[in-house]
């Protein structure tokens, strides 16, 4: 069974600063990764895809690697803003039918 | 494409009741998946369908709980009787399915509260 952790649950920094959080997954037989933001009541906003053949992905000033082989993934956010303030998860794509196991996510608070 | 549309927005029900929460999918999404989201919990997927077929209901927390998906365009959680322990947060996705590379989609939710 897929199991998916992120650290730190939570974070606190100041505006500008470079942050990196992290998503470990124990099963490496992985199709994708996806990183998703949560606003507090609201949905889900895909943030970023990364396909298991894949190292990266870049979107703005976001970019994700992923490593199958030590079962883990980062995403890197330049620049912090007071908008990034949310919830971010990853969830592990490891079934042929879209299976996917959700972390517990990152709370980030991005202070002005 | 309006996204993802589930309704209701919230639910508040007295325990015993039956709930009903929908869900439409994107156009074409040929696959429909069902979560709760609780803070003790996190995101549980309860059940998946991939053209209109139920593929795993593994997730389904017990008997109370039943998913139907009629049509491509439409899928309702039922939950009958509710207890409170159900109060959550349910999310409906949907994705392109049929291929192991594409990106799920997400509805706002709906909020049940079970007094």
């Amino acid at each position: 069974k897929q199991e998916v952790t992120q650290i730190p649950a939570a974070l606190s920094v100041p505006e500008g600063e470079n942050l990196v959080l992290n998503c470990s997954f124990t099963d490496s037989a992985i199709y994708n990764l996806q990183w998703f933001r949560q606003d507090p009541g609201k949905g889900l906003t895909s943030l970023l895809l990364i396909q298991s053949s894949q190292r990266e992905q870049t979107s703005g000033r976001l970019n994700a690697s992923l490593d199958k082989s030590s079962g883990r993934s980062t995403l890197y956010i330049a620049a912090s803003q007071p908008g990034d303030s949310a919830t971010y998860l990853c969830a592990v794509n490891s079934g042929g039918y879209q299976k996917v196991t959700f972390g517990t996510g990152t709370k980030l608070q991005v202070i002005p | 494409d309006a996204g993802v549309i589930q309704s209701p927005r919230h639910e508040v029900t007295e325990m015993g009741q039956e709930v009903t929460l929908r869900c439409k999918p994107i156009s074409g999404h040929n696959s429909l998946f069902w979560y709760r989201q609780t803070m003790m919990r996190g995101l549980e997927l309860l059940i998946y369908f991939n053209n209109n077929v139920p593929i795993d209901d593994s997730g389904m927390p017990e008997d109370r709980f039943s998913a139907k998906m009629p049509n491509a365009s439409f899928s309702t959680l039922k939950i009958q009787p509710s207890e409170p322990r159900d109060s959550a947060v349910y999310f409906c996705a949907s994705s392109p399915g049929g291929r192991s590379d594409t990106e799920a989609f997400f509805g706002q939710g709906t909020r049940l509260t079970v007094v």
